[in-house]
């Protein structure tokens, strides 16, 4: 079945710790978001890369860093500058960038200690 | 400035009656809409979407409706049914991406 895996479903950060979150996807699609979800907030764009090596810093980009080598394959790492890093986490891939119906992954909950 | 606003943060109807989630957007410059279905600790699914060019997309007992003159539009589910319990987000596909209201919470009572 196509779709996209994030892992892991729960992910816990020791103080001053960076935390890697996997994202995968088998759609063949070219373009690859991160999304993070607060409690009766909206989702709100990290990151997003429209093809591979090259991506692009959204709304709220500060403390998070991302690579994109492989289509595939979307990591997202929250870095110990991320001083709020509790959240819910939402991977999401479009075909093309020009698409904008989104298909999301399961999300990650990160919890800090 | 491109926002997208869900001024109702819950909503809670009568089985079989109809659910109305509202939706108000400020940039007309983008014109394509879109309603993600939301459980709790899941990821959106996607629900309905139109285009400016249209007013109205039906899919079975959803219905989008779009008022271009007054930036504002709605989802109607009839007849409402305990399995649309969710949270609905509203989106609005902008240059390079989908901007997001908060959401409205619905509960259907048996």
């Amino acid at each position: 079945d196509g779709g996209i895996t994030q892992s892991p479903k729960y992910l816990f950060r020791k103080e001053g710790q960076n935390v890697t979150l996997s994202c995968e996807q088998n759609l063949n699609h070219d373009a690859m978001y991160w999304y993070r979800q607060d409690p009766g907030q909206g989702l709100r764009l990290i990151y997003y890369s429209q093809i591979v090596n090259d991506f692009q810093k959204g709304d709220i980009a500060e403390g998070y860093s991302v690579s994109r080598e492989k289509k595939e394959s979307f990591p997202l790492t929250v870095t110990s500058a991320q001083k709020n890093p509790t959240a819910f986490y939402l991977c999401a891939s479009s075909i093309n960038p020009g698409v904008k119906k989104l298909f999301f992954g399961s999300g990650t909950q990160l919890s800090v200690l | 400035d491109q926002q997208v606003k869900q001024n109702s943060p819950s909503l809670s109807v009568q089985e079989g009656r109809i659910s109305i989630l509202n939706c108000d957007y400020t940039n007309s410059m983008f014109d394509y809409f879109l309603w993600y279905k939301k459980y709790p600790a899941e990821g959106p699914t996607f629900l309905i979407s139109i285009s400016s060019i249209k007013d109205k997309n039906e899919d079975g007992r959803f219905t989008v409706f779009l008022n271009k003159s007054a930036k504002h539009l709605s989802l109607h589910i009839v007849p409402s049914q305990p399995g649309d319990s969710a949270v609905y987000f509203c989106a609005q596909g902008g240059s390079e991406k989908l901007v997001f209201g908060k959401g409205t919470k619905l509960t259907v009572n048996p």
